[in-house]
């Protein structure tokens, strides 16, 4: 139980591109979304919480213009890096969880990388 | 603001050498304590959740306890398979938007042959 898919696992596109990357918890209801970013070799960083039908609270730093949080039903989200650029590349995993204090289930993350 | 540091930053084991896992946190209310495994290029994979000082949680060769500064993760005859980042994550505070997660930067473990 408890399953988590995000797609895709791997985007490779030019300059300028805007790239959506869906998260979908499969076998339960997400009352709460996460967005995280991990840079290599490093620990996960937090972007942004969504809950269902919210608009989504971003981490300081985050720009909510480049990075659009979609929650649209208790078992998707969708992140949009808008006018993606070189250094917008990292590995961006999702999660999602029934409540606090609850586990967080993670995707297996989207390696994205812009030329 | 909450804090969590793990010990040691790397850890190498021969099959069979059993050891420990450090995560010490400073938090402001624990609502939970939490342990994940990450393989390369994968998202976490949860493990355990701990809630009070006191509990303690087994999954094969895997034990997670908890005090009220810190937790262990005990590796009991780890076998090359187990090797992977472990990472220690709390919960804290009582607003609604509690559930986020304060990330340690993790423990690489490697098991020998």
């Amino acid at each position: 139980g408890a399953v988590v898919s995000q797609h895709p696992s791997r985007v490779i596109c030019k300059s300028g591109t805007s790239v959506k990357i869906e998260c979908r918890s499969l076998d339960f209801q997400a009352t709460t979304m996460f967005w995280y970013r991990q840079f290599p070799k490093q620990s996960l960083m937090l972007m942004a919480t969504s809950n269902e039908g919210s608009k989504a609270t971003y981490e300081q730093g985050v720009e909510k213009d480049k990075f659009l949080i979609n929650h649209a039903s208790l078992t998707l989200s969708t992140l949009t890096v808008t006018s993606a650029h070189p250094e917008d590349s990292s590995f961006y995993i999702c999660s999602a969880s029934t409540g606090a204090s609850q586990p967080q289930h993670f995707g297996d993350g989207t390696r994205l990388s812009i030329l | 603001e909450d804090q969590v540091t793990q010990s040691p930053e790397a850890l190498r084991l021969q099959e069979g050498e059993s050891s420990s896992l450090n995560c010490s946190y400073t938090v402001s209310g624990l609502r939970g304590l939490f342990w994940y495994r990450q393989d390369p290029g994968k998202g976490p994979e949860f493990l355990f959740t701990l809630y009070s000082a006191g509990e303690e949680k087994e999954k094969e060769r895997l034990k997670a306890t908890l005090t009220k500064k810190e937790s262990f993760l005990h590796i009991t005859a780890p076998k090359p398979e187990d090797s992977a980042t472990y990472l220690c994550a709390v919960q804290a505070g009582w607003e609604t938007s509690g559930s986020r997660l304060t990330f340690g930067e993790g423990t690489q473990l490697t098991v020998n042959p």
